[in-house]
């Protein structure tokens, strides 16, 4: 069965340090992993996917993901954080059903101080 | 952009009372979802559909049901709201592809409803 993890309830860093939120995740077959924002009262925004082939998947504004397939993980990241990046994310992957559906992780939160 | 609306951001809801949260999404998306969101636990999936006046069970659809009369509109009903039910609920499309691209694509998320059953 498809799952994922998200390790970490809490991420607090510094603004303008580099940030890493983990994830590591389980599957039979091709791994389709996402990452989301979620800002507060706010749904999900899609930040970005698991591209086959790529070890280093570049997403929106400025976040990328670290695949490794030997860790079975897809690490998020950032070079310098911000404040405004300060929000719930969460990580998920997609069930191998008909449904399309995404299993997500419990989330993380991410706090940067000024 | 895709535009996933949730008609209602905050409800307050009293136990027993009959509970319709509404969606409606404007890409013409086959696939629609109603997931729930609780502190610790992630967002577990209700109910999903793949098309018109089809539904399938979700991870925890007990309690719940839904309609999709027309495509663009996906609606989550608690029968008899109760206050284990209190939550933030979201609404999601997908566009269905043929092959590998419909498993590469992804959710399309409303702003959500906080329901509130007291």
């Amino acid at each position: 069965a498809q799952s994922v993890a998200q390790p970490e309830d809490q991420v607090n860093v510094a603004e303008g340090n580099p940030l890493t939120v983990k994830c590591t995740y389980s599957v039979s077959g091709n791994p389709y992993l996402f990452w989301y924002v979620q800002y507060p009262n706010r749904g999900l925004q899609f930040l970005l996917k698991y591209i086959t082939g790529d070890n280093l998947v570049k997403g929106s504004y400025g976040f990328e993901a670290e695949f490794n397939k030997s860790q079975t993980s897809f690490h998020l990241k950032k070079p310098s954080a911000l404040v405004s990046d300060s929000a719930l994310y969460f990580c998920a992957v997609r069930g191998m059903d008909s449904s399309y559906k995404l299993i997500f992780g419990s989330g993380t939160r991410l706090l940067v101080r000024p | 952009d895709v535009k996933v609306t949730q008609s209602s951001r905050y409800l307050v809801k009293r136990t027993g009372e009959k509970v319709f949260l509404e969606c409606v999404q404007d890409m013409d998306h086959e696939n629609m979802f109603w997931y729930r969101q609780d502190p610790g636990l992630g967002l577990r999936l209700i109910y999903f559909s793949y098309d018109v006046k089809m539904k399938e069970k979700g991870d925890i659809p007990e309690g719940y049901s839904v309609s999709r009369e027309k495509k663009e509109r996906f609606s989550l009903i608690l029968e008899s709201a109760s206050t284990n039910q209190t939550s933030m609920y979201l609404c999601a499309s997908h566009r269905f592809r043929q092959g590998e691209s419909s498993y590469n694509s992804p959710l399309h998320f409303g702003n959500g409803t906080r329901l509130t059953v007291t």
